[in-house]
Parts: structure tokens; sequence; C-alpha cells
């Protein structure tokens, strides 16, 4: 079974860029979280998705969104990039729920200049 | 508010024991989760408490004391392959909520 996989990997941007970053959750799972995780802060939950629906959303601003597609792969946008934005976005995907067991993907790690 | 402590990093020597601990204080709880996770790859799942009490896999065990908020992860014989950081999450109903985490370094 294919474990979730996320592209791509690396990723160079300049301040005020934009960017998408992408998910496929492993085939039957239902549920995609998306973290930022930075050296002094750890894992910061980003939002999940169901179903194409956001479910849950962590304290970040409105540049930080994302959509699920019916197939469960879910992709993540952050627009107006600033330097503080350089970090591992790590996307999660669980049969059902967030709650449930997570498999991480390996993670794009995002660096803005 | 939403809390999750762990110790930044601690060090231990091949064949040893170790103990991570973890306190939390958050709005919701449903479960306690450990994850392994080294440098460069994505976090692995390890553990997973629901109730009180030690359960153990392998070289690996994990306790949790819900009235007290706490849990730890220990860690027995100890292999160079156990450096790598240890990510306390609470499962806080509809989210995961992750501790910074201990970076563990295990020397010769």
């Amino acid at each position: 079974k294919a474990g979730v996989t996320q592209t791509p990997r690396y990723l160079i941007k300049t301040r005020g860029q934009q960017v998408t970053l992408s998910c496929s959750p492993i085939s039957g799972h239902r549920s995609v979280s998306w973290y930022q995780q930075t050296p002094g802060q750890g894992l910061q939950f980003l939002f999940e998705y169901f179903s194409e629906t956001q479910r849950n959303k962590g304290n970040f601003p409105g540049r930080f969104s994302g959509r699920q597609f019916s197939n469960s792969r879910s992709e993540m946008n952050v627009s107006t990039l600033e330097l503080g934005d350089s970090a591992l976005y790590l996307c999660a995907s669980s049969l059902n729920a967030a709650g449930n067991e997570q498999f991480f993907g390996p993670g794009t790690r995002l660096t803005v200049l | 508010g939403q809390n999750i402590d762990q110790p930044t990093e601690m060090t231990a020597t091949e064949g040893a024991i170790v103990q991570i601990n973890c306190t939390y204080q958050t709005s919701g709880f449903n479960g306690l989760f450990w994850y392994q996770q080294h440098a460069g790859e994505a976090p692995t799942f390890l553990s997973y408490n629901v109730l009180d009490g030690l359960e153990e896999k392998g070289r690996f065990s994990s306790f949790l004391s819900r009235s007290k908020g706490y849990s730890y992860l220990l860690l027995k014989e100890l292999q160079m392959k156990d450096s790598a950081s240890y990510l306390c999450a609470v499962d806080n109903t509809d989210k995961l909520i992750f501790g910074t985490g201990t970076r563990l370094q295990v020397f010769p």
C-alpha cells in the first residue's frame, strides 16, 4: 500500500509570491490534515479536510488556504509569502477523523527568500 | 489554552533506558499519541494511549495518567538508531495538538 506522497519535496520562493503544495493520502483515507513544522514551534496544525470539506482550522492567517478533491487528494496554498513562512509543511492522512492514527508524508520544505 | 510540554533535548548511552515525559493541558482529550521523527523525515507512529496505564510494544512503552495530564515514553535497550525527535500529541477531539518534541541523542 503506497504511503502519503507530497509534491514538490523542496521549493524556493521569494517574498510576495504564492505557492501551492500537493498531498495524496493513502488509498482509502478520507481525512487529510496539514501541519507547519518549524524548529522553534514544532508541528502547528493548519487545517483538516474530510470529504472535500474543511472540518477544522488552526490559528493561521487567511493567506493559508486549502482544498480537497473528490479523490481525497489535497492542496494547500499560501499567498503573499513572508520570510516566516519558511518551514517544513507536512500532510497527514487518516481513515476517518483527524484524531485517528495519522500517517505523515515526507513533507515539502519551503524556503522563502 | 492548549499546552503540551516536553523536554527539549535528552541524551543517553547505547543499551540504557530513557524516559521522555509529556504533560498536557487541553480543552479536550480523546487520547495521546507518540511519534518518532528522524531528522529530515516524516513522523512515524509509535503508540496511542486512551486509558490510564502502560502500553508495551517491544522496546518501547508508553504510559498515561489522564487525571494528572501526564504521559511518558519509555525506551529500553537504546540503540544508535533511536536518535531522533519524539513528539507527544493530544487527540483534542477534532485535531491533534503536538508538543514541540524532544530530541534524543544516543551515544555509544
